[in-house]
């Protein structure tokens, strides 16, 4: 089965520096993928999806990629600010379900 | 767009206890329902899910169970907690928006003591 690989050590970087979160996936590639933003004793919510026909999408400071060779993902926060710090989960549809990975906790320091 | 309201926020329960967790939705009809379970630095485990009154399906065996009897209520239920069913237990359902996303509830802190 699928299975989804974040990166479990927290990531700390720099107001006003751009954060890079990974999401690697080991089976086939899914038709799209999902990125949400969970806060502390929070339900987590929905950011982007990313087709596999996409290379890029972006929202405001939010910039996804999605490379299907790589059977990867990369989510980039732009102009990061410690309003930020939370942790991201990326997701993926597996047998009709949505499966998550563990999250990377980003932290921003001011 | 769709609300979920889960209660309670918080709950502190003795092994061997009984458990009934609510999840009700907002804003959609027929919805897909879900139960995930988030343990402590952990991932989202999907635990049941239904798709429509009265369809459970079951996704890890263990000593919980769900129903839905209601068009947008699904519950989840034990009727002896164990240690091991300490967590936080989160209820979603698809976006109406069409985007595939997840809608979340707040969720439930369960402790087993």
């Amino acid at each position: 089965s699928q299975k989804i690989e974040q990166n479990s050590e927290a990531l700390n970087i720099q107001e006003g520096k751009t954060a890079t979160l990974t999401c690697n996936y080991t089976n086939y590639s899914p038709a799209y993928l999902q990125w949400y933003r969970q806060d502390p004793g929070r339900g987590p919510v929905f950011l982007l999806l990313i087709r596999e026909n996409e290379k890029e999408k972006r929202k405001e400071r939010l910039k996804v990629t999605f490379d299907t060779t790589l059977k990867q993902s990369l989510f980039h926060i732009t102009a990061s600010q410690p309003a930020d710090s939370a942790t991201y989960l990326c997701a993926l549809y597996q047998g009709g379900k949505l499966i998550f990975g563990q999250g990377t906790e980003l932290s921003v320091k001011p | 767009s769709q609300t979920i309201h889960q209660w309670p926020a918080t709950l502190v329960q003795p092994v061997g206890s009984p458990l009934s967790l609510e999840c009700t939705v907002e804003g959609t009809s027929n919805p897909n329902l879900y139960w995930y379970r988030q343990a402590a630095g952990r991932g989202l485990q999907l635990l049941f899910y239904s798709v429509g009154i009265g369809q459970i399906s079951s996704e890890v065996p263990q000593n919980l169970s769900a129903s839905r009897p209601q068009d947008r209520q699904f519950i989840l239920s034990s009727k002896k907690l164990l240690l091991s069913d300490s967590g936080f237990y989160l209820c979603a359902c698809i976006r109406s928006q069409g985007d595939y996303g997840y809608t979340f509830g707040s969720g439930t802190r369960l402790t087993v003591v």
